[in-house]
């Protein structure tokens, strides 16, 4: 079964500062994995996603994510955070290929960040 | 704006009662999704339509149910209200080439 771990539960970071997120993941096949924020109050939003390829993908507001394969692992980062970074951030992980089947996306339990001014 | 949108923004109701959700997908999208939020269980994927057809189906209450019209917007069927199904719900859209998947804004359930 596929699973989404994301071991922090919440992290303050100062603003300015670089911030990491981790994901871990656990899948059947080789996944489509991405990263989503929820601001407070809002819905989700795609940050960035990573299918194939380049394994340093880019994404909005200036976050990128790597995917190693070798550690099923996709951590976010960015290199210096904001006071509108401030949200909640989920990783997920979900079939590369549109399947019959269905498609639904595994999430992680999400990491709240919290920016200190 | 992910172009997915979804009412009402907010639902205040009683147990016992039943409520409908709706969503409406981005211009294109044949695949519809439904997700519930709530603060025990995380983001659970509850069901899946395209075209019109259930594709796949999660962790769903018997309760619940969901339907795809022919114009391709869905409602999300709510019934028997407990206390436990105060949440928020989420619609997500996607289109048959990837697997991206855009969120609507939500609808926050409150049963009292």
């Amino acid at each position: 079964a596929q699973s989404v771990t994301q071991p922090d539960i919440h992290i303050t970071v100062s603003e300015g500062a670089s911030l990491e997120l981790r994901c871990n993941y656990s899948y059947g096949a080789t996944p489509y994995l991405f990263w989503y924020v929820q601001s407070p109050g809002q819905g989700l939003q795609l940050l960035l996603k990573y299918f194939s390829g380049d394994t340093l993908v880019q994404g909005i507001k200036g976050f990128e994510a790597e995917f190693k394969r070798s550690q099923s692992s996709f951590n976010l980062r960015k290199p210096s955070v904001h006071w509108s970074d401030a949200a909640e951030y989920f990783c997920a992980v979900g079939p590369r290929i549109f399947k019959a089947a269905g498609n639904k996306l595994t999430f992680g339990g999400g990491t709240r960040v919290l920016v200190k001014p | 704006d992910s172009g997915v949108t979804q009412t009402p923004k907010h639902l205040i109701t009683a147990t016992g009662q039943r409520v409908t959700l709706r969503c409406s997908p981005r211009s294109g999208d044949l695949s519809v999704y439904w997700y519930q939020q709530s603060l025990d269980q995380g983001l659970q994927f509850l069901i899946q339509y395209y075209n019109g057809e259930e594709r796949a189906k999660g962790n769903i209450l018997e309760r619940f149910s969901a339907q795809q019209f022919p114009d391709l917007h869905s409602e999300l069927n709510l019934s028997s209200l407990e206390l436990g199904d105060s949440a928020l719900y989420f619609c997500a859209s996607s289109r048959t080439s990837e697997n991206e998947q855009y969120f609507g804004p939500g609808t926050r359930l409150t049963v009292t």
